[in-house]
């Protein structure tokens, strides 16, 4: 149980262009998502925290109109990265927690801006 | 601020050695204290702790909390070189982010 996918798991796209990443609980309903961003060899930096049917929270620094994320329904969350630009490239992991405490990830998505 | 510890933040043991992991915390509204270990890709869940002093076990992986000392420790004995991994120690309260440390790599040589 507690299996968390997210598609895609790599991408590269041009600069200037929008990339959405999807995030799906699938055995279970999440109604907590995460979205998290890690440099190589660095720990988890949380992006913003979302309930479903509630607009997200942001963290510091952290653009709201660049990185778009919904929470559509208790088992799916999207972040888009709009105009993504090469500091943009990194990876990008998303966890969900539901009844339980504990936050399951996902798998991660690697996206590399040219 | 709430801060999550980790010590060490880089570790080489040979196969067969036990390890211990130290996790710290000071978080507003703690409830939780999550292990995960995280290899190439995205940090898989180990153990999630919330009362003191009750060890949780898997295999050679153990984990305990003290709640009083702000605390946990995650034990790994005879260790395999399937245990190099980053260990990820987070703290937290339900449907609240966690805060999570800054990872111990752990290297086990053959």
């Amino acid at each position: 149980g507690a299996v968390v996918s997210q598609h895609p798991s790599r991408v590269i796209c041009k600069s200037g262009t929008s990339v959405k990443i999807e995030c799906r609980s699938l055995d279970f309903q999440a109604t907590t998502m995460f979205w998290y961003r890690q440099f190589p060899k660095q720990s988890l930096m949380l992006m913003a925290t979302s309930n479903e049917g509630s607009k997200a929270t942001y963290e510091q620094g952290v653009e709201k109109d660049k990185f778009l994320i919904n929470h559509a329904s208790l088992t799916l969350s999207t972040l888009t990265v709009t105009s993504a630009h090469p500091e943009d490239s990194s990876f990008y992991i998303c966890s969900a927690s539901g009844t339980t405490e504990a936050q399951f990830f996902g798998p991660g998505t690697r996206l590399t801006v040219l | 601020e709430d801060k999550v510890v980790q010590s060490p933040l880089s570790l080489v043991v040979h196969e067969g050695d036990t390890v211990t992991l130290n996790c710290s915390y000071e978080v507003t509204n703690f409830r939780s204290l999550l292990w995960y270990k995280q290899e190439k890709k995205a940090p898989t869940f180990l153990f999630m702790l919330t009362s003191s002093g009750i060890e949780k076990k898997s295999g050679r992986l153990s984990s305990i909390l003290d709640k009083k000392e702000l605390f946990s420790i995650l034990n790994i004995t005879a260790t395999q070189t399937g245990d190099s991994a980053v260990y990820l120690c987070a703290g937290g309260n339900y449907g609240q982010n966690f805060v999570f440390g800054p990872g111990t790599r752990l290297s086990v040589l053959p």
